[in-house]
């Protein structure tokens, strides 16, 4: 059974700074991997897709990597700044089912 | 182009009623897939319509129970309300669902609240 897991819960992290967000999937037989943005009690906006042949994407200040085979994808994002205060939830399309499964988020606050 | 859209935004209902809810994908998109998402269980998979057929289904009671039109609008409706149905409900539209490209864009979900 696919469990997606992500580490930290919570972060709170200056103006400006680097960070990363950690997500971990369980089964490798994934066809691919989004990141989403969730504003609090608002729907999901997609961040970047990877797919399973990838080993990357970029958009902005915002990269995000996938290695299948440890079951590990990282989300970075660069010069952070209050407006990227959200939840960040990953997301792997599991090739049975045809579904996303979900972690549980990541919820950042950047302070100014 | 418009976004993926839910109607209503918010609804409360009350025990034992059944409720509705739409989902209108973004122009051209033939899939539309359901997710609850409470503070508890996160975002868990509904059920995916592609093309007016049901093509995957999640572990959800048989009281939870969805539609797709020809134009690729879907429904989605829940029977005999229970409390613990009191949830955000988000629809998401791609493409075609099943494939290594296709990125999932959701809608902004409609609140349900079951007293």
């Amino acid at each position: 059974k696919q469990e997606v897991t992500q580490i930290p819960a919570a972060l709170s992290v200056p103006e400006g700074e680097n960070l990363v967000l950690n997500c971990s999937f369980t089964d490798s037989a994934i066809y691919n991997l989004q990141w989403f943005r969730q504003d609090p009690g608002k729907g999901l906006t997609s961040l970047l897709l990877i797919q399973s042949s990838q080993r990357e994407q970029t958009s902005g200040r915002l990269n995000a990597s996938l290695d299948k085979s440890s079951g590990r994808s990282t989300l970075y994002i660069a010069a952070s700044q209050p407006g990227d205060s959200a939840t960040y939830l990953c997301a792997v399309f599991h090739n049975q089912g045809g579904k996303l499964i979900f972690g549980q988020g990541t919820e950042l606050s950047v302070k100014p | 182009k418009a976004g993926v859209t839910q109607t209503p935004r918010y609804l409360i209902k009350t025990r034992g009623q059944q409720v509705t809810l739409s989902c209108s994908p973004i122009s051209g998109h033939r899939s539309v897939s359901w997710y609850q998402q409470t503070p508890g269980q996160g975002l868990q998979f509904l059920f995916e319509y592609f093309s007016e057929t049901q093509r995957n289904k999640g572990n959800f009671p048989g009281r939870f129970s969805g539609r797709q039109f020809s134009n690729s609008r879907s429904e989605m409706n829940v029977s005999t309300l229970e409390l613990g149905d009191s949830a955000l409900y988000l629809c998401a539209s791609s493409l075609r669902v099943g494939t290594r490209e296709e990125t999932q864009y959701f809608g902004p979900g409609t609140r349900l609240l079951v007293l």
